[in-house]
């Protein structure tokens, strides 16, 4: 199993450019997440999805967008990048968030700069 | 208010040496789940320890233990016998069982370890 893959590792966009970073899992969970990680900080919820078809905010959603097509991809879109967008992003996925134990495995990170 | 507060930015510690990372919690719901993550340099989130609200004993994984004191609201990360290759940031995390409302699972800002020879 690859496990959680995401592209692209780095990308550097202008201000006012979209872009869409990728997330894959191959373990066939149902519950998918992105979040954000600003320098010295710990991670934020943008989005998650709890089954294709199915998503919903998280603690900072504004200026993202994403979709659930199938359960093995969960696409995070940005609109209109601003540098307050400067950030790792980090997609995780996990079987479940009622059961106990259940901890979500995380992509590689994508480097992000807004310039 | 701080659902996860990690007190500590840095920790230092002696090879071979055995150190606590600190990390309370807030929370009004009786089922919940913590977790500690590692994210070495590289950059990757790596997964070490679960305790769920309504284990028994504490949670322990190799070198890894979690003294989790639930009248505190505390889950400290104890690591034992420290290794070089410890040397990374820790996060604590909590994921609350949603009871109506969005599910927001919530990380600290991080402790930094390093580890010295």
């Amino acid at each position: 199993n690859a496990g959680v893959t995401q592209t692209p590792k780095f990308r550097i966009l202008k201000i006012g450019q979209s872009m869409t970073l990728q997330c894959t899992q191959d373990m066939n969970h149902n519950y998918m997440y992105w979040y954000r990680q600003d320098p010295g900080m710990g991670l934020k919820l943008i989005y998650y999805s709890v089954g294709a078809g199915i998503t919903d905010k998280g603690e900072v959603p504004n200026g993202y967008n994403v979709s659930r097509s199938t359960t093995e991809d969960f696409p995070l879109r940005l609109e209109l990048a601003a540098p307050s967008q400067t950030s790792v992003y980090f997609c995780a996925s996990s079987y479940s968030f009622l059961a106990g134990g259940n901890e979500q495995f995380f992509g590689p990170g994508t480097r992000l700069t807004v310039l | 208010a701080q659902k996860i507060t990690q007190t500590q930015p840095g920790m230092f510690v002696q090879e071979k040496e055995a150190v606590t990372l600190d990390c309370t919690y807030d929370t009004s719901d009786p089922s919940y789940g913590l977790f500690w993550y590692k994210q070495p340099s590289s950059g990757e989130m790596i997964f070490l320890i679960y305790q769920g609200s309504y284990d028994q004993q504490n949670a322990t994984e190799g070198r890894y233990s979690l003294n989790f004191q639930k009248a505190r609201k505390s889950a400290n990360l104890v690591i034992s016998a420290s290794q070089l290759g410890d040397s990374a940031m820790y996060f604590c995390a909590m994921r609350e069982v949603p009871s109506g409302g969005s599910y927001i699972p919530t990380f600290g800002r991080g402790t930094s370890l390093i580890v010295h020879p």
